[in-house]
């Protein structure tokens, strides 16, 4: 009974580069959470995902990023245009059913823009 | 102000010391959540609470829905308890509003 996955678990991109981060939910989930954690910041929310829709993204900067969740594969964080700001851990959580306050954390990616 | 207030920042504690983490909150909720990050950076769910006391081993987690207050309690602590505990609440929707986490040093 795996549980979240994310991949890759480390990414180095230089400036300008495009990042993609992958979750893959708990088996059975099909609700999905992608926070973020700043060097020496607390964890904040980013984007709230549903199967082929994206449920709140108030989280969300305006500009470069992006997130998915398609009907199959695993959901994707896309970061454009990789800032040096944007180096930080990047979480996704995944739960079972709309409602339900219970939340999986995966391991993380950690990224490093050079 | 953050909605989700924890205290103490740092936390430094002799092994078998009782310890208490607490956790204010400025908003209604619908649930609260107790997490730990140890390093290297891995988030793990300890407790989800809407209401009233859970216990797991020598972990007990409290809230209070009135006061707007929680408090993460490790009985007989030791030095692998040692991690950043961070307090989160359900606001609206379901998504996690986090405190800013607590790091815990236990020593032996």
């Amino acid at each position: 009974n795996a549980g979240v996955m994310q991949n890759p678990r480390h990414l180095v991109r230089r400036r300008g580069q495009e990042a993609r981060l992958r979750c893959s939910p708990m088996k059975g989930h099909s609700h999905v959470y992608w926070y973020r954690q700043l060097p020496e910041e607390g964890l904040k929310f980013m984007v709230y995902l549903q199967k082929e829709n994206i449920i709140d993204e108030s989280g969300m900067p305006k500009e470069r990023f992006s997130a998915e969740f398609p009907k199959e594969g695993p959901s994707i964080l896309r970061i454009q245009q990789v800032v040096r700001g944007d180096s930080a851990a990047y979480f996704c959580a995944s739960s079972g059913r709309t409602g339900s306050y219970e939340q999986y954390f995966g391991p993380g990616t950690r990224l490093t823009v050079t | 102000k953050n909605e989700v207030e924890q205290s103490p920042q740092n936390l430094t504690a002799q092994e078998g010391e009782f310890i208490t983490i607490n956790c204010s909150y400025s908003v209604g909720i619908s649930a609260l959540h107790w997490l730990q990050q140890h390093p290297g950076g891995g988030i793990v769910s300890l407790f989800m609470l809407s209401s009233g006391k859970k216990k797991h081993g020598r972990l007990i987690a409290t809230i209070n829905i009135q006061e707007k207050h929680s408090s993460l309690h490790i009985t007989a602590s030791h030095p692998r308890d040692s991690a950043v505990y961070i307090c989160a609440v359900v606001v609206s929707g379901s998504r996690l509003t986090f405190g800013e986490g607590t790091q815990l040093t236990v020593n032996p």
